[in-house]
């Protein structure tokens, strides 16, 4: 069963339109990452949220924005998409800050 | 600037080899050593998590070391199969609470 859901898999939008990526977990965990992978490159931590509290990276773009709602979603808004934000989008889970971190399949983002 | 570096890249072996790579990270403020294994068009999973110097952990033909003093560690694949194919990424978690990972080792294992 899967834990970590992320929604849609392949997502497509047009230069400078406003996407929304979603995730929900079903594992009750208090910490949400989102991360941006390009290809070959490492995943890169863009925020994360403990319960409510959210974290922001310092080099994160003002561009990108992120909601919780409750537990189990978290959503990652692009207000205007550029062709340098195609990448793979994952969502992660952990029960607290130092624990192994459950990854969704990721959100695979395309710019035209 | 914390680097998490990873090598080689990308490796292809045949099917029975036995193959390894290193993860290299920052010696200094270690609190844990994650390693994950992603598989085309799956979720990332968690291998490994280490905290002590001189760790060994391992499940099944998979093993990892770990040196936090030099900054290293090693994951081990004995008698790769096809299904051991996946990208191999290693995480270093530091006490300032964030996790930063390397840019992977993919890992093709032919038949």
């Amino acid at each position: 069963d899967a834990m970590v859901i992320q929604n849609p898999r392949y997502q497509v939008t047009q230069f400078g339109k406003p996407v929304t990526l979603s995730c929900s977990q079903t594992l009750n965990h208090n910490v949400m990452y989102w991360y941006q992978q390009k290809s070959s490159q490492a995943p890169k931590l863009l925020f994360h949220y403990y319960d409510k509290d959210f974290n922001n990276e310092a080099d994160t773009p003002d561009n990108f924005q992120s909601r919780r709602p409750n537990t189990s979603f978290c959503f990652l808004d692009i207000r205007s998409p550029g062709l340098g934000d195609a990448a793979m989008y994952l969502c992660a889970t952990s029960r607290d800050f130092d624990d192994e971190q459950y990854f969704g399949p990721g959100t695979r983002l395309t710019v035209t | 600037i914390l680097n998490v570096e990873q090598s080689p890249q990308s490796l292809h072996v045949q099917e029975g080899d036995s193959t390894n790579f290193t993860c290299s990270f920052p010696s200094s403020n270690f609190y844990a050593l994650h390693w994950y294994r992603w598989e085309t068009a799956k979720s990332p999973e968690a291998l490994f998590v280490m905290t002590l110097n001189g760790d060994e952990k391992k499940k099944g033909r998979i093993s990892a070391t770990l040196n936090t003093k030099e900054g290293y560690s090693y994951l081990y694949i004995k008698g790769s199969q096809p299904e051991d194919s996946a990208t191999y990424l290693c995480a270093f978690y530091n006490q300032g609470g964030k996790l930063i990972f390397g840019q992977g080792t993919e890992l093709s294992v032919k038949p």
